[in-house]
Formats: structure tokens, sequence, C-alpha cells
């Protein structure tokens, strides 16, 4: 079971803004950094933001994540109809001699 | 460009063991840790553990009991044995390297279903 909780869907017009929440506590996003994954269904996750702010090369930087205490948020500005996608939310726990937790999971549709 | 390539048995009965290999080409482990998670179907992902160039490991507290990671580094290759599998170990498995010190997955496989069926 997922110890992140997202919101299970998100939605926006083409060019919109959407924020997607994550929520943790201290022993994960509260102690370390936040990453971001994008998965199509039917493909592998894609990293799409790590270290809570960084994008890698190739990510359009209308991709953003922010963090603040034990919670993260990704901002997605000027949505467009490929980031219809799942989305998911990661970081070390350092309880229970360490190990790596997911969020739950949203689902973005484009309307 | 580092590409990782995943192979192994797609069909288990319930108590046989999963074993899942995952070969890094285009580059190494050196410097580096590899990472097995699954998703079983229509839900989330699940951090199973990973294993150093060195072949230090970390596993998932509920699994840790089922589970060996291990690498074979004069072939740039990190190996998943899960024990007992039952129905609820169907899943898509995924393998991923990271950077060390760094608790992110850039490079994954493609996947490997696994369907665990009497």
């Amino acid at each position: 079971q997922s110890v992140l909780t997202q919101p299970p869907s998100a939605s926006g017009a083409p060019g919109q803004r959407i924020t997607i929440s994550c929520s943790g506590s201290y022993s994960n996003i509260g102690s370390n950094s936040v990453n971001w994954y994008q998965q199509v269904p039917g493909t592998a996750p894609k990293l799409l933001i790590y270290s809570t702010y960084h994008r890698p090369s190739g990510v359009p930087a209308r991709f953003s994540g922010s963090k603040s205490g034990a919670s993260a948020s990704l901002a997605i500005g000027g949505l467009q109809s490929e980031d219809e996608a799942d989305y998911y939310c990661a970081a070390w726990d350092d309880s229970q001699n360490g190990h790596y937790v997911f969020g739950t999971g949203t689902t973005v549709t484009v309307l | 460009q580092v590409q990782l390539q995943q192979w192994g048995a797609g069909l288990l009965k319930p108590s046989e063991t999963l074993s899942l290999n995952c070969a890094v080409s285009g580059g190494s482990l050196s410097g580096h840790y590899g990472s097995w998670i699954r998703q079983t179907p229509g839900k989330g992902l699940e951090w199973i553990g990973d294993v150093n160039h060195s072949g230090g490991t970390n596993y998932n507290p509920s699994l840790k009991s089922r589970v060996t990671i291990s690498t074979d580094r004069s072939k740039s290759q990190f190996s998943l044995k899960l024990s007992s599998v039952t129905a609820a170990d169907t899943a898509v498995y995924y393998c991923a390297r990271g950077l060390l010190g760094y608790f992110y997955m850039d490079v994954w496989g493609k996947g490997t279903t696994v369907i665990v069926s009497s």
C-alpha cells in the first residue's frame, strides 16, 4: 500500500494549468527529495522531475515540481493532449531501514 | 544511449520462484544501482528493491522475506528472484537504473508481464 497520497484524477482544457498534490510524512517527503514519473498506459514510467525541482533533458519546461514540508506538487502549465497519462510521485522513506515509496497515482485527462 | 533489456519466465504456478534478469546496454552499473518495480493490473507502482554495483541491496519491507536481488558486474546485469509466488504477485515487473546517492530511476526497461496461475 502506498504511503504517498495523490488525488485519483485531474483534468483541464488545453492550455490550462493544473497541479497534482502528493501528501506524505516526515520520514519521506519531509526528509528527502521528491521525484515524479509520467506513465502513458501500456508503457514504462518515464522520469519527469527529479530531486524535487529538476527536469531531465527533453522534458518541457511547462512541467515543474515543488515541495513544502511533507507535501509536494507537480504543475503542468499549458496543458497539451499528449500530457494525458498517469503521474506518480515518489521518494525515499527513511523508516524501516529505508525503502522507496510511490504515490497512489493521478490520471490526467485533457478535456 | 543507455537501455535496459529484461527477460524471464512469464507464467508461473503458485509456490514457484519468479526469476527475472535485466541487462544494461550502452553503459554499466558502475556508479549506479539497479531497481525492480512492479505494477499490478490497474493499480499503482510498488518498489521491490535495488542492488548497487558492489552487490549491496535494499528491499521493500513487505517483500523482504521472499526477495533476492543480485548483480553480475561482468555482464552488467542484475536479477530478481521472488520465492513462493501467489496470484497476488501477478504484475508487470520493471527493471530500472538510478544514480548512486540519488533516489530516482532515470532509465527503465519495457516491463515483463508475470502471471501466477494454477
